[in-house]
């Protein structure tokens, strides 16, 4: 089955305290990106990937580090996460960049205290 | 990539067609028209896209005039199940190059019995 995968679907952290969230396809897309989403703030981008090695800051990158080491994965690492990265973060991917289907992740419920 | 803007929120009963209607003023000439439709706590999913003049699926129908400004998703005959968060996005197209996308806030459709 065709999908994008994102783990954890819950986490609860504190302050300071580093952590990734994977995300990994397998439809063999060259496009990802990392978004998060907040009430009355609708759908930000965080970072996106047009390919292997090939990453760029989104709307909201402050805080967020990513890597594309591999087309499948793209994991979305916040080295010292702070309460205001408290959010729902949602990985998607497509074909290509500027494909208009993206596939979303499950989404990532992160809470930081 | 063309700025966006919808209507926050909007209220029909089960049964009615609801069109939803995006203004995109500053639309380039190579930009499409893409809709995505969101449940609560899912990651949004792709439902149309459009060009010009009228696009219709097994969803909804999409209808942009000649001076594409402004664009109208037209959902059918709602049901409970259409109950969603509705976004127009701009610029993304077959083939492009376009990595920083933007949702925005959407529109909140509530369908009521």
């Amino acid at each position: 089955e065709a999908q994008v995968t994102q783990n954890p679907r819950y986490l609860i952290t504190v302050t300071g305290k580093k952590l990734t969230v994977t995300c990994s396809q397998n439809m063999n897309h060259e496009y990802m990106s990392w978004y998060r989403q907040d009430p009355g703030l609708g759908l930000r981008q965080i970072y996106y990937s047009m390919n292997v090695e090939v990453t760029d800051k989104g709307d909201v990158p402050e805080g967020y580090k990513v890597s594309r080491k591999e087309k499948r994965n793209f994991p979305l690492i916040l080295e010292s996460p702070s309460p205001n990265q408290t959010s729902l973060y949602f990985c998607a991917s497509s074909l290509r960049a500027g494909y208009y289907e993206q596939y979303f992740g499950p989404g990532t419920r992160l809470t930081v205290t | 990539l063309a700025k966006t803007t919808q209507p926050i929120s909007m209220d029909s009963y089960e049964g009615q067609e609801v069109n939803i209607t995006c203004s995109h003023n500053n639309i380039a000439t190579n930009d499409y028209i893409t809709w995505y439709q969101q449940f609560p706590s899912q990651g949004p999913r792709f439902i149309i896209q459009g060009y010009k003049t009228k696009v219709t699926n097994e969803v909804a129908s999409l209808f942009i005039p000649a001076d594409r400004k402004s664009s109208t998703l037209s959902l059918p005959r709602v049901s409970l199940s259409d109950t969603a968060v509705y976004y127009c996005l701009v610029g993304l197209y077959y083939g492009g190059s376009q990595g920083n996308l933007i949702f925005g806030k959407g529109t909140k459709l509530s369908v009521k019995p």
